[in-house]
């Protein structure tokens, strides 16, 4: 079963709007992710923080992470058509797999 | 960088046969996962390799399942008697150590 949850389970904008998402989990870890997965695709990942990390940037990225709420938000910024997809938030325990939420769908419209 | 490659794309059996995927993880990268995906949910871990060895699998991965990473490069999934709740996508990773998975397309399963 999974560990992890996102909120909203779907999202719908406008393009050049911020686009949030956030991830709960319930276990310590050693470092988050978040993956973005276009209809029939593979994962492509996005960025990875690290458990002693409080906030990243990556180009039009940034994420946060307060593990004291075992929490973490993804925002995209100036959102793109492009940028249409699901999302999800994965972390990294005590071993090497990856524990996924269950996604959450971002809609840009043009 | 040719990236990971899966084969077959996709895939559609008669209960009770059995089915082997095939990854070929990025050249250089030492890890190489497996995860089922259902639909509407996420990933889920099966097992992966370091090199050829396999240093973890999940409880999903019943007596049916079975993976191999013979000589540390490709892999093969196989799965025996498959069954109805075997129909997802199986997605393969691999990664260098202490560096993102990164993703193949999948090999979607359907069984009839």
């Amino acid at each position: 079963s999974q560990q992890g949850e996102e909120d909203p389970q779907a999202l719908s904008i406008q393009e050049g709007e911020n686009a949030t998402m956030n991830c709960s989990y319930k276990t310590s870890i050693n470092n988050l992710q978040w993956y973005r997965q276009n209809s029939g695709r593979g994962l492509v990942h996005l960025i990875l923080i690290r458990s002693n990390e409080r906030e990243k940037h990556s180009g039009r990225l940034r994420v946060t992470l307060d593990t004291s709420k075992k929490s973490s938000s993804l925002l995209i910024t100036a959102s793109r058509a492009a940028d249409t997809a699901s999302y999800f938030c994965a972390f990294q325990g005590g071993s090497e797999k990856l524990v996924f939420g269950k996604g959450m769908k971002l809609t840009v419209n043009p | 960088d040719t990236g990971v490659s899966q084969d077959p794309r996709h895939k559609i059996t008669k209960r009770g046969q059995n089915v082997t995927f095939r990854c070929d993880p990025i050249s250089e990268h030492n890890r190489l996962y497996w995860y089922r995906q259902t639909l509407g949910q996420g990933p889920e871990f099966l097992t992966y390799f370091q090199n050829e060895a396999q240093l973890e699998k999940s409880r999903l991965l019943s007596d049916r399942f079975s993976a191999e990473r013979p000589k540390g490069s490709f892999s093969t999934l196989e799965i025996q008697r498959t069954e109805q709740g075997d129909s997802a996508m199986y997605l393969c990773a691999s990664s260098l150590t202490g560096q993102p998975q990164h993703f193949g397309d999948g090999t979607r399963l359907s069984i009839l």
